[in-house]
């Protein structure tokens, strides 16, 4: 069974310091990846999406692939409060396999305080 | 544009009772995808329509749900009869391109069933 793996957390920052959120995933086969945000009662958000080794950088947002290590992570550099939300991680096949399902992990909290 | 839309947002139903969820994706987006949230657990996949048709309906938990997407546009999810451990969160989401980029949620149906 295909799992990702997250720490349920509360992650708590300060203001403007770097957040670092990570996961871990079981199935090597995985071959996308990718980070929604999710505020309380509202809809998971698509943030960022990797697909290859090394780090993809999106504004204050930075997401690490390792499928050596099978672990991704994503960093939030100058963290405002707005930032505070439950971030989820989710694997996904490769293109040439024509199955879209993703499989999310439980979600990691983040806390950013004032 | 509108984004992926769902209703009823909440619905209450006793055991036994038939409910019938319904989801507006993107126009455009031929994909389609439902997802359910269990209490204390991760989303996990249900199925996925390109236009009308189920590509892939691996997560479906059992019989009693029904997945229709007449026309390929919007999709219904029915539940019947419904039992006491389908209450969570059912999240229908959309994409154009084949999922492989990720794909954008609706808010979501909070089930209860009591």
């Amino acid at each position: 069974q295909k799992e990702v793996e997250q720490n349920s957390g509360p992650l708590s920052v300060p203001e403007g310091a770097i957040a670092s959120l990570n996961c871990t995933y079981s199935d090597r086969g995985s071959q996308s990846f990718f980070w929604y945000r999710q505020y309380s009662g509202k809809s998971p958000e698509l943030i960022m999406s990797i697909y290859s080794n090394g780090d993809k950088e999106d504004g204050r947002f930075t997401a690490q692939l390792n499928k050596a290590s099978q672990y991704v992570s994503l960093l939030i550099r100058d963290s405002q409060p707005s930032d505070s939300a439950t971030y989820l991680c989710a694997a996904g096949d490769g293109v040439d396999t024509g199955r879209r399902a993703l499989t999310f992990g439980s979600g990691t909290r983040l806390q950013v305080q004032p | 544009e509108a984004g992926v839309t769902q209703f009823p947002s909440h619905s209450v139903i006793e055991k036994g009772q038939t409910v019938t969820l319904r989801c507006d994706p993107i126009s455009g987006h031929d994909n389609l995808y439902w997802y359910r949230r269990v209490m204390g657990k991760e989303i996990k996949f249900l199925l996925h329509f390109v236009k009308e048709s189920k590509q892939d309906e691996s997560g479906m938990p059992n019989n009693r749900f029904l997945a229709e997407r007449t026309g390929g546009t919007y999709s219904t999810l029915k539940v019947q009869p419904a039992e006491l451990e389908d209450s969570g969160v059912y999240f229908c989401a959309s994409s154009s391109l084949g999922g492989y980029y990720g794909y954008t949620f609706g808010s979501g149906t909070r089930l209860t069933v009591v």
